[in-house]
């Protein structure tokens, strides 16, 4: 079972910051957090990721809470071509472990003129 | 640099056949992983393979086996295809853990 709990949806005006919650209660010390999203059943296209500092890349931003428990990836100025479906992901980090990753349900963002 | 590619794209099957996908990436990754996604679901996996020669299956495992055969190709077969594998796969790799993985366009097989 995945260990991510998102909204199933989510919209955002065109231009204005599209801010995605994520909560991840049971994440461990040597997991990571990363955020993926899916355009129109595309592959999966990687976005961010991070352990516990928070992450700013040239698409996105990704603030975790100190306790870790939860984090929100940011789209500073949301397009309408952000419109896709966002997973959260919590991932395994350590020797001889694949960290392979599952995948929950996601929320679809919409972005809107 | 393609990355990770897929073939076939599209693939339509009876129930009873049997089909290979192939995957290859050009990245020099270590892992390898196989999912399906299901009309209005979450990707699941199917197998992965942690390095070259070691294979485990991942949540949907049953009526699938796949094949390690160097570093860059990881293939996922169906012996006996079903209805029920109806799906769209897709294969990843990363460097290893903890590293970003990386998808291929996907691979739509329809069983009839």
């Amino acid at each position: 079972d995945a260990k991510t709990t998102q909204p199933p949806s989510m919209d955002c005006a065109e231009g204005r910051a599209a801010n995605l919650p994520c909560n991840h209660s049971t994440i461990s010390g040597n997991e990571y957090v990363y955020w993926y999203r899916q355009i129109h059943s595309q592959g999966p296209q990687y976005i961010i990721h991070g352990l516990k500092n928070n992450e700013t890349n040239e698409m996105a931003s990704l603030i975790i809470t100190e306790d870790r428990k939860s984090s929100t990836l940011i789209l500073p100025h949301a397009t309408l071509r952000d419109t896709a479906v966002y997973y959260c992901i919590v991932r395994v980090h350590g020797s001889g472990n694949t960290g392979k990753l599952i995948f929950g349900q996601g929320t679809t963002l919409q972005v809107k003129p | 640099n393609a990355g990770v590619t897929q073939t076939p794209k599209f693939q339509v099957l009876k129930t009873g056949q049997s089909m290979t996908l192939q995957c290859a990436q050009d990245m020099n990754h270590n892992s390898m992983y196989w999912y399906r996604q299901d009309p209005g679901m979450g990707l699941r996996l199917i197998y992965y393979s942690a390095s070259e020669g070691t294979t485990d299956k991942g949540e949907v495992p049953n009526g699938y086996n796949v094949s390690r055969l160097n570093k860059r190709e990881f293939s996922l077969r169906l012996e006996s295809a079903a209805p029920s594998q109806t799906s769209v796969y897709f294969c990843a790799s990363s460097v290893g853990a903890g590293n970003t993985i990386y998808f291929g366009e996907g691979s739509w097989l329809t069983v009839v």
